[in-house]
C-alpha cells in the first residue's frame, strides 16, 4: 500500500492567517493527490484534485501544490468556516489511501 | 443535482449480518464507480473498497478483504456494503462516494451523508 503522512496532525490558527498543511507519500504518486475537508458531523467534501486543481464551487483562498512525494494545501486567509479537518488522498493506486488528517482549530 | 443517499443508522449484535445501501441520483449510475469509506469514532478516513456498477467488478483494501462484501444493483442505482458476521470493531460511520475522473485522476465526489453502524451486545 502507498502510505500517506500528513503534518501537522493539528494546528491552531486565527481568522485571517495563512496556513499550510503538508502531505507526504511513501512513493512517488506524480500528481495523483486529492484534498478533502470534513466538518464535524458531516461527510467529507472534495476541495482539490490532481494536486492543484480547485473543485467547482471551492473558494479561491484554497490552493494545492506539489508532485512526486511532497504536497501542500494552503489556505491564504482563514475564514471562520474553514475550521475543520483536512485529509489528503492518493489515487495513483486504485487501492486508495488517505492521510491521517489535520485538524485545524481556532486559536 | 448529483446525490448519494444512504440508508439509516443500524444497531446490531456481534455475529449478526447487515447490509447498508447507497442510492445514486442525478447521474448515470452505471458510469461511475462507487467507493466505501470507514470512519471509526474520532478517527480518520479508511478506504474499504469499490465497485464498478456496470459489471460489478470489485476491489478491496487488504484491511477489509474477506470481512465485507460490496455489491450493486444498477437497475435501481444502488450500491451495498454488507457483513455476514459483525464484530464490535465494525462500529463506525460508513460513507459511500462516487469516483469521478478529472484531469485523468480519480477523486471522490459527492459523498453520501453516512450510515452509522453500532455493534454492541
Amino acid at each position: 500500500d502507498i502510505q500517506m503522512t500528513q503534518s501537522p496532525s493539528s494546528l491552531s490558527a486565527s481568522v485571517g492567517d495563512r496556513v499550510t498543511i503538508t502531505c507526504r507519500a511513501s512513493q512517488s504518486i506524480s500528481r495523483y493527490l486529492n484534498w478533502y475537508q470534513q466538518k464535524p458531523g458531516k461527510a467529507p467534501k472534495l476541495l482539490i484534485y490532481a494536486a492543484s486543481s480547485l473543485q467547482s464551487g471551492v473558494p479561491s483562498r484554497f490552493s494545492g501544490s506539489g508532485s512526486g512525494t511532497d504536497f501542500t494545501l494552503t489556505i491564504s486567509s482563514l475564514q471562520p468556516e474553514d475550521f475543520a479537518t483536512y485529509y489528503c488522498q492518493q489515487s495513483y493506486s486504485t487501492l486508495y489511501t488517505f492521510g491521517q488528517g489535520t485538524k485545524l482549530e481556532i486559536k | 443535482e448529483v446525490q448519494l443517499v444512504q440508508s439509516g443508522a443500524e444497531v446490531k449484535k456481534p455475529g449478526e449480518s447487515l447490509r447498508i445501501s447507497c442510492k445514486g441520483s442525478g447521474y448515470r449510475f452505471s458510469s461511475y464507480w462507487i467507493s466505501w469509506v470507514r470512519q471509526m469514532p474520532g478517527k480518520g478516513l479508511e478506504w474499504v473498497g469499490r465497485i464498478d456498477p456496470s459489471d460489478s467488478y470489485t476491489s478491496y483494501s487488504p484491511s477489509f478483504q474477506g470481512h465485507v462484501t460490496i455489491s450493486a444493483d444498477k437497475s435501481i442505482s444502488t450500491a451495498y456494503l454488507q457483513w455476514s458476521s459483525l464484530k464490535a470493531s465494525d462500529t463506525a460511520m460508513y460513507y459511500c462516494a462516487r469516483v469521478i475522473v478529472a484531469a485523468g485522476i480519480n477523486s471522490f465526489d459527492p459523498w453520501g451523508q453516512g450510515t452509522l453502524v453500532t455493534v454492541s451486545s
